[in-house]
C-alpha cells in the first residue's frame, strides 16, 4: 500500500517569514495530493490539492508543488501569519474510489 | 446542509464497554471513512465505505465493526472499549469526482 513520510514535525518561523512542509509517498500510481489544516481542537479541513499532471498550484499565499520523479510533494506558505499556526497533513491518493493516505503532521508555529 | 455530524462529542467509557460513534452526513457522499488521530501518528484509517452496503477494513481495524445500511449514515461500534481506543475519532466524506474530504467535528473518546 501507498506510505505517505512528512517533515519536519515540528516548524517553527516567526510571522512574516516562509515555511515549508515537504512530504513523499511511495506508491508511483498515486496522482492527487491533498493538504488539510487542522486548528487546535478543530476538525482537519482542505486548504489546497494538486493532481498529477500539474507540478505547482498556487492559491494567494499557499502553493504546492510536485515532483513525480522523485515522488515528492511541498507545501509552501508565505508571509506567514500567526493564524496559519496549526497542524498540517499531507496525504497521497490514486484518486476514484482509493482512500487517501495521511502523513503524520507538521505543527507549524508562528510566532508574532 | 448540516455536512459531517458526528455525535457524541465527547465519552468516557470503562475498559470492557462498548458503543456506537454516529456519522451522518446530508450531502449525499458515496464515500464514507472512520479515522482515528493519536499525537505524532497523523489519522489513520480504521474503516471506510464506498456506498450503501458496502464497507472495508482501512489500517487500525481491530476492535472497531462498522455498517453502511444507508448513503447517510455510517456508525463505528467499539465491541469491548480498551485504553489503547483512547483517541480522537474522524468520520469524513466525499462524493464521486471530487477528491477532497469534508470531516466531522470528531468523538474525543477517553477509555479508562
Amino acid at each position: 500500500g501507498e506510505n505517505v513520510e512528512q517533515h519536519p514535525s515540528t516548524l517553527s518561523v516567526q510571522e512574516g517569514d516562509s515555511a515549508v512542509i515537504k512530504c513523499t509517498y511511495s506508491d508511483s500510481a498515486s496522482n492527487y495530493f491533498p493538504w488539510y489544516k487542522q486548528e487546535l481542537g478543530k476538525r482537519p479541513q482542505l486548504i489546497i490539492d494538486i493532481r498529477s499532471n500539474v507540478g505547482e498550484k498556487k492559491d494567494q499565499r499557499i502553493a504546492v508543488t510536485l515532483n513525480k520523479t522523485a515522488k515528492h510533494f511541498s507545501l509552501h506558505i508565505t508571509e506567514t501569519q500567526p493564524e496559519d499556526s496549526a497542524v498540517y497533513f499531507c496525504a497521497a491518493s490514486r484518486g476514484g474510489s482509493y482512500i487517501p493516505t495521511f502523513g503524520r503532521g507538521t505543527s507549524l508555529i508562528v510566532h508574532p | 446542509n448540516a455536512g459531517v455530524t458526528q455525535t457524541p462529542k465527547f465519552q468516557v467509557l470503562k475498559t470492557g464497554q462498548s458503543m456506537t460513534l454516529q456519522c451522518a452526513q446530508d450531502m449525499n457522499h458515496e464515500y464514507m471513512s472512520w479515522y482515528r488521530q493519536d499525537p505524532g501518528m497523523g489519522l489513520r484509517l480504521i474503516h471506510y465505505s464506498v456506498g450503501a452496503g458496502i464497507t472495508d477494513q482501512g489500517e487500525v481495524p481491530n476492535g472497531y465493526n462498522v455498517s453502511r445500511s444507508t448513503t447517510e449514515d455510517f456508525p463505528l461500534r467499539l465491541l469491548s472499549a480498551a485504553p489503547s481506543q483512547t483517541s480522537v475519532y474522524f468520520c469524513a466524506s466525499r462524493v464521486t469526482g471530487v477528491d477532497g474530504y469534508t470531516f466531522g467535528s470528531g468523538t474525543r473518546l477517553t477509555v479508562v
